[in-house]
């Protein structure tokens, strides 16, 4: 089945750096690859998606790659803000007849320093 | 809109109890699906839930089930529960653009996320 490794573990920044988190997957038939964001006592959010027939996608400060061929994808913060203090987590899936089980890395908590 | 919404938002049972969770999803979402998160696991896949039917199934065991009705609305269930059952039970709502639908393209909605029940079993 399907493996989403995530690096790294944890991230410190200072407060306008920017943050970049790496994930790699297993499952070459995966095509939707969310990320998410959860602060403490909530529910993971979704801050940004990207499936497999784009390479990149920008919203606002928040950008995700993806290389199918090397099978990895990543998530860039630019101007980190205190608030972007977080843990992250990447996804993939392989949505088919079978169902949408997103599969989750182990998560990335960044901590934003002003 | 109304987000997910799960309830009760914490729950305390001992050891060889049962407990239900509830899951109410976006309004026109069709398709829930359960999580279970730990520390040391991080985010597992449980059951997705469609049209009253379970299209997927994690690698859980049986104690684990979970149904959905008419109105999307889910529960899940875990019977006899262990001690590793201490866990944030997280369910995710999509509006499921089904692979029939997507035109036998793969296809994977974006799942939109609840607060979690925090299950502490003693």
């Amino acid at each position: 089945g399907e493996n989403v490794e995530q690096h790294p573990s944890t991230l410190s920044v200072q407060e306008g750096d920017s943050a970049v988190i790496k994930c790699t997957y297993s499952d070459s038939a995966s095509n939707y690859f969310p990320w998410y964001k959860q602060e403490l006592g909530k529910g993971p959010q979704l801050i940004i998606d990207i499936r497999s027939n784009v390479g990149e996608k920008k919203d606002q400060r928040i950008a995700v790659t993806l290389n199918k061929t090397a099978k990895h994808f990543s998530l860039h913060i630019t101007e980190t803000q205190p608030e972007d203090s977080a843990v992250y987590f990447c996804a993939a899936s392989n949505g088919n007849q079978a169902g949408t089980a997103l599969i989750f890395g182990k998560g990335t908590t960044l901590s934003v320093s002003s | 809109k109304a987000g997910v919404t799960q309830t009760p938002r914490y729950l305390i049972k001992t050891r060889g109890q049962q407990v239900t969770l509830s899951c109410s999803p976006i309004s026109g979402h069709r398709s829930v699906s359960w999580y279970q998160q730990t520390p040391g696991q991080g985010l597992q896949f449980l059951f997705e839930y469609f049209s009253e039917t379970q299209r997927n199934k994690g690698n859980f065991p049986g104690r684990f089930s979970g149904r959905q009705f008419s109105n999307s609305r889910s529960e899940m269930n875990v019977s006899t529960l262990e001690l590793g059952d201490s866990a944030l039970y997280l369910c995710a709502s999509s509006l499921s653009t089904t692979w029939g639908l997507a035109g036998g393209k793969d296809f994977t909605d974006t799942q939109y996320f609840g607060p979690g029940t925090r299950l502490t079993v003693l």
